[in-house]
Parts: structure tokens; sequence; C-alpha cells
């Protein structure tokens, strides 16, 4: 089945650690986004992603890192200088391209960061 | 910049009858996306319907439907004949024309559809 992967579901991580988090698609979407869900406030967009090799920041990316080696990966690191991890984390994916621009985004199941 | 609001943070509804969600927008675009999307228990984000605002038809997908009001910015979300399975968050989003997936969400709605 075609679908969006997130892993691991719940992460625990000390004060001072980067941590990594995985999301992989075989949708064969172009385009991939990492957004931060908190309570009351919504999903914010931390960085996206249209092509293989390039990213761009969104709203709240200081404090994370990303890299888009392959179409189907775009992993999200926590590092130390986000001041306040602890939130789900939704990775999404959309066709991205040609007439197809518009379409909509899917999610994967996301990521429970909690800080220890 | 654009943003979403969604002034109902919870809601309740008896099963079988009508709720309407609400959210308004700003933004200074004439053409975009807007979408409802559904957060269940599981937290899987599941789309319900969208709309493109060059459209004047109401987008509906079963018992779900939207009334757009371009001038006034104001996208609802009606649900008729509600179920038990509609409990869950709702989130009411905004995207530009050909921005796809880069989206501008509200704060969220809490529906609970009680027996």
């Amino acid at each position: 089945d075609g679908g969006i992967t997130q892993s691991p579901k719940y992460l625990f991580r000390k004060e001072g650690q980067n941590v990594t988090l995985s999301c992989e698609q075989n949708l064969n979407h172009d385009a991939m986004y990492w957004y931060r869900q908190d309570p009351g406030q919504g999903l914010r967009l931390i960085y996206y992603s249209q092509i293989v090799n390039d990213f761009q920041k969104g709203d709240i990316a200081e404090g994370y890192s990303v890299s888009r080696e392959k179409k189907e990966s775009f992993p999200l690191t926590v590092t130390s200088a986000q001041k306040n991890p602890t939130a789900f984390y939704l990775c999404a994916s959309s066709i991205g391209r040609g007439r197809y621009m518009n379409t909509e985004a899917f999610f994967g199941q996301g990521t429970r960061l909690t800080v220890v | 910049a654009q943003t979403v609001t969604q002034s109902q943070p919870e809601m309740s509804v008896q099963e079988a009858e009508t709720v309407t969600l609400s959210c308004t927008y700003d933004t200074s675009e004439s053409n975009y996306y807007l979408f409802w999307y559904k957060q269940p228990p599981s937290r899987q984000m599941i789309l319900v319907i969208r709309q493109e605002a060059y459209k004047q038809q109401n987008a509906t997908e079963n018992r779900f439907s939207v009334n757009f009001q371009k001038a006034a910015k104001s996208f609802s979300l009606k649900i008729s004949d509600s179920q038990l399975g509609d409990t869950a968050m709702y989130f009411c989003a905004f995207m530009k024309l050909n921005q796809g997936g880069k989206l501008i969400f509200g704060q969220g709605t809490e529906l609970s559809v009680k027996p």
C-alpha cells in the first residue's frame, strides 16, 4: 500500500541532545513537508522540500534541520538549539509538480517527541 | 501574510443531527484553495473536503458540505447526519496557488458526537 511512514511513533530525548525523526513515502511525490502540532495552535510549517537536494525554511525553522538526499525520504533533526521541542510532529507529501501542483497533501501518522 | 481563524475550540452534537463548524481567513490573494482536515484520536490527518476559490459552487462530499463565502472570507463545514466516527479535531487550512502542501492551519475545533 502507498503511504507515508513516520518513525518512531514515540520518542524521548534528553535535554541537550539532537534527535532525528524519520519520514518515508512511497507515493512518488516530489514535495515533502514537516509540520509541528502544539495544543491549541494547529499545525505550523517547519521545513519543506519540492525536489531532491533542495529545501526551504517554513515559519518555525529555528532549531531544526532537514535533508533531502532521496525522493522518498525527508528526515527532520531536532537540535539542542530548539528551546521547546516537546510536540507532535507530522510529515506530509504532495505530488508537487505540473498540473498536479495544487493537489492536497497526504500526512503520516506522526511522531510524539518528549524531552525528559 | 495569510491567517486562518477557527473561533470554536469545542463543539458537540447529537448523533444524526447536523453541525456547522466555522472558519474565517484573511488573504490578499484572489485565487487559492481551502481545505477541511479531520484528525481523529489516532492523530492521522485525513482530508475531508477541498474548495477552489475560483469556483462559485460549494464543494460537497457525501455528508460533508461547505459554505464558501469569498467576499466575507468565510469557509464553514456542515456535517449532516452526524455519526460517532465523526468525533475528531477538525482543521481548516488555506493554500496559495501553486504552493501544493504548504498549508496555513487554523487552531482547530474539537467535535464530539454524542449517542
